[in-house]
Formats: structure tokens, C-alpha cells, sequence
């Protein structure tokens, strides 16, 4: 079974400083994706960066990237100089590659404060 | 290109009563997901289209919820009877594809029903 697990279930951050939210995860494929999202108060879920498995360079978008450490199946996000905007619960899902399924963790809810 | 729409945004219902509703994928997707989150938790996984087949259905519980995406374009989610514990945002998902190769999932801003 995949399983996807966060353990932080509340973080927060100054404004501008760095923070960093924790993912563990657990699958038997070899071939699959993980992915961070961001849900805001209005629901939307939105990609906020992804990282395929077979890939060992850390995937980085603008100010968020990821630590990618995949014998030990961990997969936490950086966000750097976090703005207010990134207050929101972000989710750490896994894509199979082979049956196209997407699980996610429990949510972490960052409050960034002024 | 339009989002993935879902409707209504909001359903109150009775417990015993029935309930359905509408997902509109995004046009060309052939998978879609619906999710069910209770508040303060992660989305989980009830059912998963592609085209007009079920993937995965593991964990619909398909004595009172059950899915249809007939011509593998809209899909509806019905529950009969409502449970209270059933009150949860209802997220619908697509993309193209199988695989995840050069591809994400789009999420509507999903239905909050809460049944009394």
C-alpha cells in the first residue's frame, strides 16, 4: 500500500524567513512522482512544485524547492523569504506512474505572520 | 483553457436524504478523481476515471456513494442515503494521461455539503 505521511499538522513563519515542511512516504513502484500543493482558504488546490523519482537533482521553483532523499522516501519543501500570500495548508501527495493514482499526506497549515 | 468545474459549491442536506454532484473536466482529460476531505484533513482518494472506465474504487463505499463518467467526460458523485459523517468537501481532479510524465492534476474548488 502507498501511504503518504506529514507529521507537522501546524507551522508558522516570520515573514521572510526561511521555513521548511516535513513529508515522509511510502511505495513499492519504482517509477512515480511526488508533488506539493497548496490549498488557501478558497479551496483551490494548486501545484506548487514535483520531483519524479528518478531524478536526483532537487527540483526548485522560484522561491520553493524540495529535498529529495529517496532511500530514505523523505520529500520536504523549502519556501524562502515566505510572504503572507503562502499562508495555507500545503498537502504532499505521490503520483504512480503505473496506475495514475494520487494519494495525499494529512496537510501541514502554515500561518506566516508579519 | 477553462478550469475543472464542479457544482453546487455548497449542498445542506438532511441525514437519509439523497445527494449529487457534477464534475466538468478539463477538455482532453482522460482521468478524473474524485476526493473526499473532511475539514482539518488530506484529501482521500474515492474513486479514479479513465475515460469512462474505473481504475480504482477501493475506497468508495459503494453501499451508500456511487460514481458514474458516462462518455468519459462529466462525471457525477451520488450519495444515498447521507450520513452525518458524509459532511466533507467534495474535490474533483483531472488530467491527461495515465502516467505523470509531463502532466498535473487541475482541481475544481470543490462541493462543501454538510449534512444535519
Amino acid at each position: 500500500a502507498q501511504t503518504v505521511t506529514q507529521s507537522q499538522p501546524e507551522m508558522s513563519v516570520q515573514e521572510a524567513e526561511t521555513v521548511t515542511l516535513s513529508c515522509t512516504y511510502d511505495t513499492s513502484e519504482n517509477n512515480y512522482y511526488l508533488f506539493w500543493y497548496k490549498q488557501p482558504p478558497s479551496r483551490q488546490m494548486i501545484l506548487v512544485i514535483r520531483q519524479e523519482a528518478y531524478k536526483q537533482q532537487n527540483a526548485t521553483e522560484n522561491r520553493f524547492s524540495v529535498n529529495f532523499q529517496k532511500a530514505a522516501k523523505s520529500f520536504s519543501l523549502k519556501i524562502s523569504d515566505s510572504q503572507l500570500g503562502d499562508t495555507a495548508m500545503y498537502f504532499c501527495a505521490l503520483g504512480d506512474n503505473q496506475g495514475g493514482k494520487l494519494i495525499f499526506g494529512q496537510g501541514t497549515e502554515l500561518s506566516v505572520k508579519p | 483553457e477553462a478550469g475543472v468545474a464542479q457544482s453546487p459549491r455548497y449542498k445542506i442536506i438532511e441525514k437519509r436524504q439523497s445527494v449529487a454532484f457534477w464534475c466538468n473536466p478539463i477538455s482532453g482529460h482522460a482521468t478524473l478523481y474524485w476526493y473526499q476531505q473532511i475539514l482539518g484533513q488530506g484529501p482521500k482518494l474515492l474513486i479514479q476515471f479513465q475515460n469512462n472506465g474505473v481504475v480504482d474504487d477501493s475506497q468508495l463505499p459503494k453501499d451508500r456513494f456511487s460514481a458514474e463518467r458516462l462518455k468519459g467526460v462529466d462525471s457525477t458523485l451520488k450519495i444515498q442515503p447521507a450520513k452525518l459523517e458524509d459532511s466533507a468537501v467534495y474535490l474533483c481532479a483531472s488530467r491527461r494521461g495515465r502516467g505523470w510524465v509531463n502532466t498535473e492534476a487541475f482541481f475544481g474548488q470543490g462541493t462543501r455539503l454538510t449534512v444535519v
